[in-house]
Formats: C-alpha cells, structure tokens, sequence
C-alpha cells in the first residue's frame, strides 16, 4: 500500500549544483502537488497539476522546475540550488479538485539542506 | 503577509483533557477548512474540515468551530490522548481554486500522561 512515495528522503547539495525530488503515486489520482515547509512555518505550495501535461504554479515556484508526462509521476526540479531552498518537501495526490480534506494524500517528506 | 495564521507554536495538556488549538485567518473569501495532524518524519494527514456554510463539525474525540465573523476557527480534542501528541496545522481554501490550500505555521500539542 505505497499511497504516495518521494525519493530521496534525505539529500545535502552545495550551491549552484540541480536535482530532482521524485515523487509517485499508485492511486490514478489526477491531482498532483508539491509543497515546501520551511522551520516555524506552514507548508507553501510550488508547483501542482491537474493532469498528464498540464503543470502551474502555486505560490512559491521561483527555483523550481516540474513536469508531467505521466499520471503517476510528479517530478521538481532544482536549478542552481540556493540555501533559501533548504527545506522539507512535501508531495501530495488527490482524486478530486474539491476541497475535501481526506481525498489529498502526502508523502513523508523530502529534507534538503543547501550548503 | 499570513493568511492563515496559528499564533501558539505550542500546548501542553494533560490526558483525559481537553485540548483547544486556534487559528485566525485574514482572506474573507476563504470558505473551506481544514486541520491537519503531522507527526515527525512523516506527511500531514487529514483530521476533520468544516465548510463556511457551517459553524461546527464533529468527528469523535475532535470538534471543529468556526467563527466566520472573527475569522477564527479551533480545534477541540476531547478527551486529549497522548498518541495526540503532534503537530497540527489549520488550513484554509476558496472552494473554487480546490486543493490549493494555505497552511498555517502548525501547533505542536504535546498530551502528558
């Protein structure tokens, strides 16, 4: 029951160096997002999607890349890392556009720290 | 410039009490609630939501209250449990845009047994 899974769990790049977060889901869910907490704050959204092809921006995407070639997967992308993208990254899936809370689903997180 | 904002980072409470977590938010056309509970080294789950149209909705031990003149709503835990202990974000939405929810800052509840 893998439900939504992020790779790599734990990652350390030093400035100026480009990686990318993996995330995939095993639930058909058309909804796809990404987000980022910083320590002391709530999660801010980057980037999401409403299907296969189809990606916009959420409110804090400047740094970051995304694609989405298939439904099941929802790759960010970070271009010449800086230390204010030190953070945990979340993804997240749900079936629905609607606000109803239990249909989005999170993944453990993603620790990067920028040096 | 918060929208969404949890001012206590964190609560103490005794088992068996009650537990009441608050959040204020600032954008009047937000119209859907939710709490979520997040415990270390894992993603947030979903706990219980309440829509503008209402003003209270129960889910066992957990009862959200919304306040829309205020623009307040809280969580109550009743009776608090120490598998209670976590972090629990408020997070607010205008139906229209869907899932893009704004988080607040997070209440880390701690329940003593």
């Amino acid at each position: 029951n893998a439900g939504v899974t992020q790779t790599p769990k734990f990652r350390i790049l030093k400035i100026g160096q480009s990686m990318t977060l993996q995330c995939t889901q095993d639930m058909n869910h058309n909804y796809m997002y990404w987000y980022r907490q910083d320590p002391g704050m709530g999660l801010k959204l980057i980037y999401y999607s409403v299907g296969a092809g189809i990606t916009d921006k959420g409110e804090v995407p400047n740094g970051y890349n995304v694609s989405r070639s298939t439904t099941e997967d929802f790759p960010l992308r970070l271009e010449l890392a800086a230390p204010s993208q030190t953070s945990v990254y979340f993804c997240a899936s749900s079936y629905s556009s609607g606000p109803s809370g239990n249909t989005i689903y999170f993944g453990e997180g993603s620790w990067l720290t920028v040096v | 410039d918060q929208q969404v904002k949890q001012n206590s980072p964190s609560l103490s409470v005794q088992e068996g009490r009650i537990s009441i977590l608050n959040c204020d938010y600032t954008n009047s056309m937000f119209d859907y609630f939710l709490w979520y509970k997040k415990y270390p080294a894992e993603g947030p789950t979903f706990l219980i939501s309440i829509s503008s149209i209402k003003d209270k909705n129960e889910d066992g031990r957990f009862t959200v209250f919304l306040n829309k003149s205020a623009k307040h709503l809280s969580l109550h835990i009743v009776p608090s449990q120490p598998g209670d202990s976590a972090v629990y974000f408020c997070a607010a939405t205008e139906m229209e845009y869907g899932n893009k929810l704004v988080f607040g800052a997070g209440t880390i509840l701690r329940v003593k047994s």
